[in-house]
């Protein structure tokens, strides 16, 4: 079953546009792991958050997250077409489970 | 260094056939878990191994079986295909045991799985 949801389902943007999803789970985590999946593709690794973290960056990314509402979000700032992709949030410390996914369209 | 490989790519296999997934993990990984992915069920643990013993298993049928051999590499096998099992299979690796905090966990490029 899933973990939680994520929202929007789906978000297009125009490139250069910023980019936010949100995820939000169910029960207490040691950590949050994102990835961006290619259509037909594998699982990309974007950045891992603690539980203890409020806030990580890492490039064109920002990640936050808030234990009390039990939700995360994920900005990708400046979008370029290549972001083109799912995103899904997924918690657990080795059985990970996952979100629903945010589908993004960036269009040129 | 190379990442998590999956072989075959894609195939196609008959119900009531049976398919075997292969799975390298990345140098010095011990740990591999599986999942499946699917449009109606999104991303589903089937289970993950570690230093060949089966240590988490997702809520599948007894079809679903794997194993872990002593250099970490890693099959999936299904039984008895039925038309439901079509889907994206997802090979995971980590460095360290399972549950252990704070382990970023790679997937490869998965195995296309089509029952007809």
């Amino acid at each position: 079953s899933q973990q939680g949801e994520e929202d929007p389902q789906a978000l297009s943007i125009q490139e250069g546009e910023n980019a936010t999803m949100n995820c939000s789970y169910k029960t207490s985590i040691n950590n949050l792991q994102w990835y961006r999946q290619n259509s037909g593709r594998g699982l990309v690794h974007l950045i891992l958050i603690r539980s203890n973290e409020r806030e990580k960056h890492s490039g064109r990314l920002r990640v936050t997250l808030d234990t009390s509402k039990k939700s995360s979000s994920l900005l990708i700032t400046a979008s370029r077409a290549a972001d083109t992709a799912s995103y899904f949030c997924a918690s657990g410390r080795s059985k990970l489970t996952f979100g629903t996914g945010t589908r993004l369209q960036v269009t040129l | 260094k190379a990442g998590v490989t999956q072989t075959p790519r894609y195939l196609i296999k008959t119900r009531g056939q049976q398919v075997t997934l292969s799975c390298s993990p990345i140098s010095g990984h011990r740990s591999v878990s599986w999942y499946q992915q699917t449009p109606g069920q999104g991303l589903q643990f089937l289970f993950e191994y570690f230093s060949e013993t089966q240590r988490n298993k997702g809520n599948f049928p007894g079809r679903f079986s794997g194993r872990q051999f002593s250099n970490s590499r890693s099959e999936m096998n299904v039984s008895t295909l039925e038309l439901g099992d079509s889907a994206l299979y997802l090979c995971a690796s980590s460095f360290k045991p399972p549950g252990t905090e704070e382990d970023t966990i790679y997937f490869g490029e998965g195995s296309w799985l089509t029952v007809v």
